[in-house]
């Protein structure tokens, strides 16, 4: 199994108020990934990175924010959270792009 | 965007039996990748398959990417095969970051 840790595993949040999640890798892969899981969409792309500092947007980006400072870590941030950002998270990580590994998620609901 | 449609979206076999899974698209790709999600939410992946066929244990996969399909074939099933079936795709793969769209997926049930 690859080396993907996220924390917490579940919370549960107050409209309005901010949240981290963070995805440790011990891999030390270059790419990482944030996505988000809801019934009837799959698995839909918030934002993803291709190196410390280097981030970009994804399929669904609005109303979140990413941050790389290490290679090992990849937080993602709900500035103000809503009821729709209730969903599981999955940070995924790779290396040279073609095959990716998911962490275990993370269950956020909004209240 | 690219589309991607899975069929059937749920199926129930008796163990021991075999299963093949759809994978449609609306365009070329070259990154196809097929997951399993177990009952317990986690997410393994089970081929990169571009192109061709890849055989792994009781599992095998084809795609056919001038036809814009690849299958999943499961023999011999097994409860533990019970889950979520993912198939994603990317259209443009540059040889970095993999920025795969989702099917909804194909949820199993192996029953004894």
């Amino acid at each position: 199994d690859a080396g993907i840790t996220q924390s917490p595993r579940h919370k549960v949040t107050e409209t309005g108020t901010p949240v981290t999640l963070r995805c440790h890798q011990t891999e030390n892969h270059r790419y990482m990934y944030w996505y988000r899981q809801d019934p009837g969409h799959g698995l839909r792309l918030i934002h993803y990175s291709y190196g410390v500092k280097d981030t970009d947007k994804g399929e669904v980006s609005d109303g979140y924010s990413v941050s790389r400072s290490k290679t090992e870590d990849f937080l993602l941030t709900l500035e103000s959270a809503t009821s729709s950002q209730t969903s599981v998270y999955f940070c995924a990580i790779s290396e040279s792009g073609n095959t990716i590994y998911f962490g275990e998620g993370s269950w956020l609901t909004v209240v | 965007g690219i589309q991607v449609e899975q069929s059937p979206p749920d199926l129930i076999l008796q163990e021991g039996a075999n299963s093949t899974l759809r994978c449609n698209f609306s365009d070329s790709v070259n990154n196809l990748q097929w997951f399993h999600q177990n009952p317990w939410g986690q997410l393994i992946n089970l081929f990169y398959i571009p192109s061709g066929t890849k055989q792994n244990g009781r599992l095998s996969a084809t795609t056919v990417a001038t036809e814009r399909y690849s299958l999943l074939y499961i023999s011999s099933s097994q409860t533990t095969d019970s889950g979520v079936y993912f198939c994603a795709v990317e259209r443009v793969y540059t040889g970095t970051a993999s920025k795969l769209t989702f099917g909804t997926g194909t949820r199993l049930q192996v029953t004894l």
